[in-house]
């Protein structure tokens, strides 16, 4: 069946160092992969979207591309801040009522 | 912009008693989803709605149930709550349109059940 595989964080780094937070999935057909953010004390909000292989979604600094090949949508950041501190997570929809299979997470700590 | 509205945001029940989580959009979206998000796990679906007048079990329905009266509110309720139901709460909702839309979140309900 469709799943996302996230690696586990959390994932500590200082200011302005470069990030990759990896994520993988199992899908049938032709998925849309999303990630999304959550702040402390909020809740998710979309952060970039891909709908086909070789899309490359942006936002805020952050970039992920769709790899069919090698089934990926990696998120990456070249220079983090400490507000990028948050969870990140790593999504795909399925079928027609464009429901989402979520990964478990990936929490990530900017120190200055 | 409110967006999704979730009320109330916090709340402490006792083992066995009831409530309802209410949700609200004011976006127009078709549909509606309510997950619970526990440490380690991510977010899993409880139930969700293609519509008005329309309910489906997601992934961890079971002592949970749903309700879609107006198209812009989706209730959750909880009958005969239980320990193992604390947890965090959210609501979402996206619209009806081409190919898969992202979904847009409330802030989150945090119960505790004792």
């Amino acid at each position: 069946g469709n799943s996302v595989t996230q690696m586990e964080g959390p994932v500590t780094l200082s200011e302005e160092a470069f990030l990759t937070i990896n994520c993988t999935y199992t899908a049938t057909g032709y998925p849309s992969l999303f990630w999304y953010v959550q702040y402390p004390g909020e809740g998710l909000q979309l952060l970039l979207k891909a709908t086909k292989a070789d899309d490359k979604g942006s936002n805020k600094g952050f970039e992920a591309t769709y790899r069919k090949e090698t089934t990926s949508f990696h998120l990456e950041k070249g220079s983090v801040q400490v507000s990028d501190s948050a969870v990140y997570f790593c999504a795909l929809s399925r079928d027609s009522n464009y429901q989402l299979i979520w990964g478990a997470g990936t929490k990530l700590i900017i120190k200055p | 912009n409110a967006g999704v509205t979730q009320t109330p945001k916090f709340r402490v029940l006792k083992t066995g008693q009831s409530m309802t989580l209410l949700c609200a959009q004011d976006m127009n979206h078709e549909y509606m989803y309510w997950y619970r998000q526990d440490p380690g796990m991510g977010l899993r679906l409880i139930h969700y709605s293609v519509g008005e007048g329309t309910t489906a079990k997601g992934e961890v329905p079971d002592g949970y149930n749903v309700s879609r009266l107006k198209k812009q509110n989706f209730l959750l309720g909880l009958e005969s709550a239980a320990p193992s139901q604390t947890s965090v709460y959210f609501c979402a909702s996206s619209p009806l349109e081409n190919g898969p839309q992202p979904q847009h979140f409330g802030d989150g309900t945090r119960l505790s059940i004792l």
